[in-house]
C-alpha cells in the first residue's frame, strides 16, 4: 500500500486537459511544499516533470503544471498530446521514518 | 551533461547477495544526496535507500532494513547498494537518482531477479 493515493487511471482526448490527484496527510503533502511529479514511459526511467509543488525543470513543457490544496496535490496537463500517454507518479517529502514517499502511480491514456 | 549509469544487476538465488553500482558524471557528485529506487515488474516506484553527500546520513525503507547497505565513494563518483539475504520480492529494476528532495536525474536502471 502506497503512502500517497493516486487514481489508477485517467484518460482524455487530444487537446483536452486532465488533472491527476495525489492525496497524502499533514505529515507529507500537506506539511511541506516538496511535492514532485514524474513521468514514466514503458521501459524507460522516470523523468522529473514538476518539483516543489509547481516548479517545472528546464525543458519541461509549460503544458504541465502543479498545485496543492491541503493534503492533496494535483498535476494538470493541458492540450493533451499522444506523447503524454505514460504513467505518472507523485512523491512528497515526509516527516515519517523515511525522507520521501511515492504515490501508487496513474496511467494516463490519450484516447 | 548529467549521467547516471547503474550496473551489477542479474539473476541470483533466494538468500544470495548482489552489489549494485551507479557511476555518476557531469556534476559534482560529492555535493549531492543520492537515492536508490526500485520498481517491481508491472508495479509502481518504491524508494529503497538514501545517503547524504558525505555519507553521514542514511535511511532505508523498512522492507530492506537490515539486509541492504547503501554507500558511496566520492573520490570515484560512485554510489553502491549491497543487497544481502535477497528475497523473491526484491525482484525489480533498481534505479539510482540524484536526490535534491526531488529526484532530478535518474539512471537507466539495472534489473535484479531473485529466483531459484
Amino acid at each position: 500500500q502506497s503512502a500517497l493515493t493516486q487514481p489508477a487511471s485517467v484518460s482524455g482526448s487530444p487537446g483536452q486537459s486532465i488533472t491527476i490527484s495525489c492525496t497524502g496527510t499533514s505529515s507529507d503533502v500537506g506539511g511541506y511544499n516538496y511535492v514532485s511529479w514524474y513521468q514514466q514511459h514503458p521501459g524507460k526511467a522516470p523523468k522529473l516533470m514538476i518539483y516543489d509543488v509547481s516548479n517545472r525543470p528546464s525543458g519541461v513543457s509549460n503544458r504541465f503544471s502543479g498545485s496543492k490544496s491541503g493534503n492533496t496535490a494535483s498535476l494538470t496537463i493541458s492540450g493533451l498530446q499522444a506523447e503524454d500517454e505514460a504513467d505518472y507518479y507523485c512523491s512528497s517529502y515526509t516527516s515519517s521514518s523515511t525522507p520521501s514517499v511515492f504515490g501508487g502511480g496513474t496511467k494516463l491514456t490519450v484516447l | 551533461q548529467v549521467q547516471l549509469v547503474e550496473s551489477g544487476g542479474g539473476l541470483v538465488k533466494p538468500g544470495g547477495s548482489l552489489r549494485l553500482s551507479c557511476a555518476a558524471s557531469g556534476f559534482t557528485f560529492s555535493d549531492y544526496y543520492m537515492s536508490w529506487i526500485r520498481q517491481a515488474p508491472g508495479k509502481g516506484l518504491e524508494w529503497v535507500s538514501y545517503i547524504s553527500s558525505s555519507g553521514s546520513t542514511i535511511y532505508y525503507a523498512d522492507s530492506v532494513k537490515g539486509r541492504f547497505t547503501i554507500s558511496r565513494d566520492n573520490a570515484k563518483n560512485s554510489l553502491y547498494l549491497q543487497m544481502n539475504s535477497l528475497r523473491a520480492e526484491d525482484t525489480a529494476v533498481y534505479y539510482c537518482a540524484r536526490d535534491g528532495i526531488q529526484l532530478d536525474y535518474w539512471g537507466q536502471g539495472t534489473l535484479v531477479t531473485v529466483s531459484s
